[in-house]
């Protein structure tokens, strides 16, 4: 039973351009999100997160946004680099310290 | 702050013969968790510790997979004997909560196993 869901396997974005990955989600109790990046070869990387009482978080050139309503999340890059190329996983949990992820979504960016 | 440590990096193996991998996970982090990352795949929790307990093994393959955490500080998963579908990537990783007040995890390096 697949809890959350990244249902793009891949993405292609033009250097400079708005990065949009998305994420769904099927349990109300998640109150935490977080997304991972992951190069090749190396662990996944906390990248951001948004609790449940908020709608939005920016860090830099990267904004999750969440909606409950619709249990969806995306992550937004913005200008997108070379360097973000990546796998990017999406997660939640739910009142404690066990997380579920989504399968991930292959971005690149093309320079 | 020193990341989480996991060894070896890579390994082969036959199937039918075992294997171990070692995870260290970052300082004062009670919780520990071993996922299995098939390619294509999101990470799968196979067990989670708190300190020296287990909290979920639920998935957990345990006519051939066993973990332990004895001090409740490094963790040892074995696997014995392997099997062709074992092939993938083993991620260690520990949480504590952060800044956020929730719970955030940290990801070691991973140990990308090949059974042939």
């Amino acid at each position: 039973d697949q809890q959350v869901k990244q249902n793009s396997p891949s993405l292609s974005v033009q250097e400079g351009r708005i990065s949009i990955l998305n994420c769904d989600y099927t349990n109300s109790m998640f109150d935490y999100f977080l997304w991972y990046k992951k190069y090749p070869a190396e662990g996944p990387t906390f990248l951001i997160s948004i609790s449940s009482i908020k709608d939005k978080n920016e860090d830099g050139r990267f904004t999750v946004f969440l909606n409950k309503s619709a249990k969806h999340l995306s992550l937004h890059i913005v200008p997108s680099q070379p360097g973000d190329s990546a796998v990017y996983f999406c997660a939640a949990s739910k009142t404690g310290n066990q997380f579920y992820f989504g399968t991930g979504t292959s971005l690149t960016v093309i320079p | 702050e020193a990341g989480v440590a996991q060894s070896p990096r890579y390994k082969i193996i036959e199937k039918r013969q075992s294997v171990a991998f070692w995870c260290n996970p970052i300082s004062g982090h009670a919780t520990l968790y071993w996922y299995q990352q098939i390619l294509g795949q999101g990470p799968k929790l196979l067990i989670q510790f708190q300190n020296n307990g287990v909290v979920d093994d639920s998935q957990l393959p345990k006519d051939r997979f066993s973990a332990e955490r004895l001090k409740g500080v490094d963790s040892t998963l074995k696997i014995q004997p392997a099997k062709l579908e074992d092939s993938a990537v083993y991620l260690c990783a520990s949480s504590s909560i952060g800044t956020s007040g929730y719970y955030e995890q940290y990801f070691g390096p991973g140990t990308r196993l090949t059974v042939t």
